[in-house]
């Protein structure tokens, strides 16, 4: 069966930067798009950006851009979010999502990762 | 970039009624490219609908996705225990995909 498992939550302080993995499994990997949203605390869903598994290509919301990376490594299907310059308001949930055969919408969720940005 | 406006912010109902939930888009969804989540607390989303009617696998039927074009609705035909939870649309046709804010179907 499909799953995404993602690392433990994060403490870290205002400047920092944070690397959240993704690790899939029961799935061919690389035909699928893995995408991140983030939810605030008390907040609805913010898309943060995709990375395609097959050819690294990635599209970022505006508002992340020149502050995130998205990567992957086939050889163990893992996708990675790394976010830089972390102010308080980058505290949230973080999710990786399948979007399967690049739709758009997503079928899988991993489980979340929070992140908290606190001097 | 596309902003979905979800109405009403909170459904107070009892299970077994019908609740109708409204994701109302600022400009057309391509290819009606329009997917409902449920979120409960502590949990992922889970997807419910893409393509604006088409259920994902699992479930129920009683779920069913509706609309076109700017409007969109979910309609849970009778409400079950379980399906009390927030709501989420997203569109996913333009680029940045983007989510509503959420409706709360709470028990009343």
């Amino acid at each position: 069966q499909v799953q995404l498992v993602q690392s433990g939550g994060d403490v870290k302080k205002p400047g920092a930067s944070v690397k959240v993995s993704c690790k899939t499994s029961g799935y061919i990997f690389t035909t699928h798009r893995i995408s991140w949203v983030r939810q605030a605390p008390g907040q609805g869903l913010e898309w943060v950006g995709w990375i395609f598994a097959y050819n690294s290509d990635t599209t970022y919301a505006q508002n992340f851009q020149g502050r995130v990376t998205m990567t992957i490594d086939t050889s163990t299907a893992t996708a990675y979010m790394e976010l830089r310059s972390l102010r308080s308001d980058d505290t949230a949930v973080y999710y990786c999502a399948r979007e399967p055969y690049n739709y758009g919408f997503l079928d899988f969720w991993g489980q979340g990762t929070l992140v908290t940005v606190s001097s | 970039e596309i902003v979905l406006t979800q109405s009403p912010g909170t459904l107070s109902l009892s299970p077994g009624e019908r609740a109708t939930l409204s994701c109302r888009a600022s400009l057309s969804v391509n290819s009606n490219y329009l997917a409902w989540y449920q979120q409960k607390p502590g949990q992922a989303p889970r997807l419910l609908i893409y393509g604006a009617s088409s259920r994902a696998t699992g479930i129920p039927d009683r779920f069913r996705g509706s609309g076109s074009g700017t409007d969109f609705t979910l309609t849970i035909s009778r409400l079950e225990p379980e399906d009390f939870a927030m709501y989420y649309c997203q569109q996913y046709g333009s680029s940045p995909q983007t989510f509503g804010q959420g409706t709360k179907v709470e028990i009343k």
